[in-house]
C-alpha cells in the first residue's frame, strides 16, 4: 500500500521561513505534489517534483529525494495569508493518474 | 478563468435519502476525480475517469455509491441510500491530458446527512 507522513501542525512568524516535510512509502512512484487548502476552500496546486532536486516558484520551493522517499515544501517570507493546510500527494502506480494525499499540515503564521 | 464547478454547494438531507452531486470539469480536461474529505480520514479518492471511462472506483462503497460521466461536461456522484457517516465535503477535480500531477479542484459539496 501507500503511506505518507507529514507533521500535523506548524507555527511560524510572519517574514520567516518554514519547511514542511513529507515522507512516503509507495511502489511505482511517479512524483510528489503539494497542494494548499485554506479553511473552507478547495485544494489548489502548488508544485510537483518528479526528479530529485529543488523546484522554485516564487516564495515557494519544493524538494524531492527519490532515494530517501522524502520531500519538503519550503515557504519563504511568510505572510499571514499563507496560514492554511498543506498536503503532499503521491502520484504512483498502479493508478498512475490519481493522487494519494497525506493528512495535511496546518500552518499558522503569527504576527 | 476556467474553473471546475460543482452543485449543490451545500446539501442537508435525512438518512436514507438519495443524494446526487454534479460536477462540470474544465473544458478540455480528460481526467475527472471524485474525492471525499473528512477530519478523520483526510482527502480520500473515491473514483476517477479518463476520457469519460471509469478507471478506478475502488475507494467507493460499492453498495451505495455510484459515479458516472454521461458526457464530457458532466460527472455525477450518487449516494443511495445516504447514511450519517457519509457527511463530508465531496470534491470534484479535473486534470489536463499530459499533466496528471496537476489537478484543479472544484469548490466542493458540503453534505450533511441527519
Amino acid at each position: 500500500g501507500q503511506s505518507l507522513e507529514q507533521p500535523s501542525e506548524v507555527t511560524a512568524v510572519e517574514g520567516a521561513i518554514v519547511q514542511i516535510n513529507c515522507t512516503y512509502q509507495t511502489s511505482g512512484f511517479y512524483g510528489l505534489s503539494w497542494y494548499q487548502q485554506h479553511d473552507g476552500g478547495a485544494p489548489t496546486f502548488l508544485s510537483y517534483n518528479a526528479l530529485d532536486g529543488l523546484e522554485e516558484t516564487g516564495r515557494f520551493s519544493s524538494f524531492l529525494s527519490r532515494s530517501d522517499s522524502y520531500g519538503y515544501l519550503l515557504l519563504q517570507e511568510l505572510q499571514m495569508k499563507d496560514s492554511a493546510s498543506y498536503f503532499c500527494a503521491v502520484r504512483a502506480a498502479p493508478s498512475g493518474y490519481a493522487l494519494n494525499f497525506g493528512k495535511g499540515t496546518s500552518l499558522l503564521v503569527t504576527p | 478563468d476556467a474553473r471546475v464547478t460543482q452543485t449543490p454547494r451545500h446539501k442537508v438531507t435525512e438518512m436514507g435519502q438519495e443524494v446526487t452531486m454534479r460536477c462540470q470539469p474544465i473544458l478540455g480536461h480528460n481526467t475527472v476525480f471524485w474525492y471525499r474529505q473528512t477530519m478523520m480520514q483526510g482527502l480520500e479518492l473515491l473514483a476517477y475517469f479518463r476520457n469519460r471511462a471509469p478507471l478506478d472506483d475502488s475507494g467507493m462503497p460499492k453498495d451505495r455509491f455510484s459515479a458516472e460521466m454521461p458526457d464530457a461536461t458532466l460527472a455525477t456522484l450518487k449516494i443511495q441510500p445516504s447514511e450519517p457517516r457519509d457527511s463530508a465535503v465531496y470534491f470534484c477535480a479535473s486534470g489536463p491530458a499530459g499533466a496528471q500531477e496537476t489537478q484543479y479542484f472544484g469548490p466542493g459539496t458540503r453534505l450533511l446527512v441527519l
